[in-house]
């Protein structure tokens, strides 16, 4: 089965907490793609970032970054030094390699009170 | 800048009027989806297209159908609208299929059938 599972349905945090956003995904398949979207409330998902199976380098942007471990097929994203404007709905989502299709997680919603 | 353009933000129709609404991207992409999402479901898939008049079923497809008459644009279709059918609906397109890339998404269409 082909599965995203993001647990944590809401987190509010004080502005310049760090949060990080878990998610745990399924598949058989060994090439594939990971996402991370921000859903502000205007409402278009917003393309974070991009990791595909090969590639388990963590990497950073800014306050963001990213924990990409197979071993606990995990790719669990960090905000840090976080701000008001980060209040938004988060999606982790994946990309069989087979297929053009994102399968998304639940989404986790952020609040980030100042 | 890429666009994915949705004709509504807001709609309100009523139960079994036929509900038609409409994407159109300006970025030449081949793969066009149709997304539904709910509070605690995340986004799925109700349909999507790898090119003209292509189209095929995604995980949710019943009381949906889509057209794909042109390349830029894909619509979708609710033949006799319920009031299960209240959501927020998303389109996406992307530029190939079994690539990398993730979507660009439009703004939503939020659908409420009274």
């Amino acid at each position: 089965a082909q599965k995203v599972t993001q647990a944590q349905t809401e987190i509010s945090v004080v502005e310049k907490e760090d949060v990080t956003l878990d998610c745990v995904y399924e598949t058989r398949d060994t090439t594939y793609y990971l996402f991370w979207y921000k859903q502000p409330p205007s409402g278009e998902l917003v393309f974070l970032i991009r990791r595909n199976s090969f590639d388990e380098q963590n990497e950073i942007s800014g306050r963001y970054s990213w924990n990409f471990q197979k071993s606990t097929s995990s790719f669990n994203f960090t905000i840090t030094a976080s701000q008001v404007v980060d209040s938004a709905v988060y999606f982790c989502a994946l990309r069989p390699g087979n297929t053009g299709k994102l399968i998304f997680g639940q989404g986790t919603t952020l609040q980030v009170k100042p | 800048d890429v666009k994915v353009t949705q004709s509504s933000r807001y709609l309100v129709k009523r139960t079994g009027e036929k509900v038609f609404l409409e994407c159109v991207q300006d970025m030449d992409h081949e793969n066009m989806f149709w997304y539904r999402q709910d509070p605690g479901l995340g986004l799925r898939l109700i349909y999507f297209s790898y090119d003209v008049k292509m189209k095929e079923k995604g995980d949710i497809p019943e009381g949906y159908s889509v057209s794909r008459e042109k390349k830029e644009r894909f619509s979708l279709i609710l033949e006799s609208a319920s009031t299960n059918q209240t959501s927020m609906y998303l389109c996406a397109s992307s530029l190939q299929y079994r690539t990398n890339y993730g979507y660009t998404f439009g703004s939503g269409t939020r659908l409420t059938v009274v």
